[in-house]
Order: C-alpha cells, then sequence, then structure tokens
C-alpha cells in the first residue's frame, strides 16, 4: 500500500516563527488531507489540497502531485498552534492512509 | 451539533467486558470509517463501510467487529476488551471520491 512520511517528527519553535512541514507519498493520490491534532485529541481538518495551493489566515499548503509531496506553512506561529499535524492520503482505494505526524511546540 | 456525534467521548472498561463506541452522522455520506490511534502514532483503519450492506476490514481488525445500522450510524465493538486496546478512537466519514473526510471528536477508551 501507500506510503506517507512526514518530516520532521518533531519540532520546537519559538512565538512568532516560520515553520515547513512536509509530507512525502509513494504513489499517486487523489486525496491528500492536512489535520491538527490539539492537545486533548480533537482532529482539526486544516486543508483538503490534492493539488495545488491554498491558504487559510496564517496557514498555507502546497501539493506539487506529479512530485508526490504536499507542504505545510505555519507563518508567526501561535502557541496555539501547538499539537500534531498529520498528512493522510487517498490512492485509488478510498481509504485514507495516515503518516506518522509532526510533533509541534511553540514557546512563549 | 457536530457533523460527526461519537459516544461515548471517555470510556472505562475491565478486560474482558464488552463494550460498543457508537458514531452518528449528520453529513448524508455513505462512508464511514473506523480509526484507531495509540500515543504518539498515526491513526490506522479498524474498519469501514460504503454502504448499509458494504463493511469491509481495515489494517487492524481482529478482536473487533461492526454494525452499519443505518446510513447515518456506524458502531465498533470490542468483543472482550483487552489491555492493547487502549487507545483513542475515531470515526469518519466521507462522500468518496476526492471529497475530503470528517472526523468524528473521538472515543478515549482505557481497559484495565
Amino acid at each position: 500500500g501507500i506510503q506517507v512520511e512526514q518530516s520532521p517528527p518533531d519540532l520546537i519553535l519559538q512565538e512568532g516563527a516560520n515553520s515547513t512541514l512536509r509530507c512525502n507519498f509513494s504513489d499517486s493520490v487523489n486525496n491528500l488531507q492536512w489535520f491538527h491534532q490539539n492537545p486533548w485529541g480533537q482532529l482539526i481538518n486544516l486543508f483538503y489540497i490534492p493539488s495545488g495551493t491554498k491558504q487559510n489566515g496564517r496557514l498555507s499548503a502546497t501539493t506539487v502531485a506529479t512530485e508526490r509531496y504536499s507542504l505545510l506553512y505555519i507563518s508567526s506561529s501561535q502557541t496555539t498552534d501547538s499539537g500534531v499535524y498529520f498528512c493522510a492520503v487517498v490512492s485509488g482505494g478510498n481509504k485514507l492512509v495516515f503518516g506518522a505526524g509532526t510533533i509541534l511546540r511553540v514557546k512563549s | 451539533d457536530a457533523d460527526v456525534t461519537q459516544t461515548p467521548r471517555n470510556r472505562i472498561t475491565k478486560t474482558g467486558k464488552r463494550i460498543m463506541l457508537e458514531c452518528s452522522q449528520t453529513k448524508g455520506h455513505d462512508r464511514m470509517y473506523w480509526y484507531r490511534q495509540d500515543p504518539g502514532l498515526g491513526l490506522r483503519l479498524i474498519y469501514y463501510s460504503f454502504d448499509v450492506k458494504d463493511i469491509n476490514k481495515g489494517e487492524i481488525s481482529d478482536g473487533y467487529s461492526v454494525s452499519r445500522q443505518a446510513q447515518a450510524k456506524f458502531s465498533l465493538s470490542l468483543e472482550s476488551a483487552i489491555p492493547n486496546q487502549t487507545a483513542l478512537y475515531f470515526c469518519a466519514t466521507s462522500a468518496g471520491g476526492s471529497y475530503g473526510y470528517t472526523f468524528g471528536s473521538g472515543t478515549r477508551l482505557t481497559v484495565v
């Protein structure tokens, strides 16, 4: 099945800093989503982005489907951005496959 | 009301007990899924259903069963709970194809 790799596994930022999270996948996809899991465990859908670029406030995402990767940009980070960021993809079989996540800690 | 509702939110149960986790949705989606998350890991698929009469095993279905009572309801059962089934369980729905998934708030299950 498709493999999803996220990097870095851990990231510590000072409040106000910018960051880039990466998601590599091993096969073509027809669905890619970025999620933020907050400290209470809730999964929040950030972007549905199988290709192209989207922006939502301080967050933006770009997927280059032909090169099998996606990037999540966080600008001017805040402590509330802390948590785990997951990339998840669907390839062919309509089953969402998750990467292991990036743990982000933003310090004030 | 949430689009995807899971009950209970938290549950502590004893080894060997049967427990059911429930999921209901108002999205009108045909496809529903159960995922499990262990600490420090991503989510793994337990079971999925593409309609009321279609139920399929995911990558970690052993020890679990499901019931699709209606388009809007999909329940996960642990017939005889064991401690390594302690995890955070998520229900999700999708319209299929190239549409996104919507997740519930999760059920935190502890088996002692």
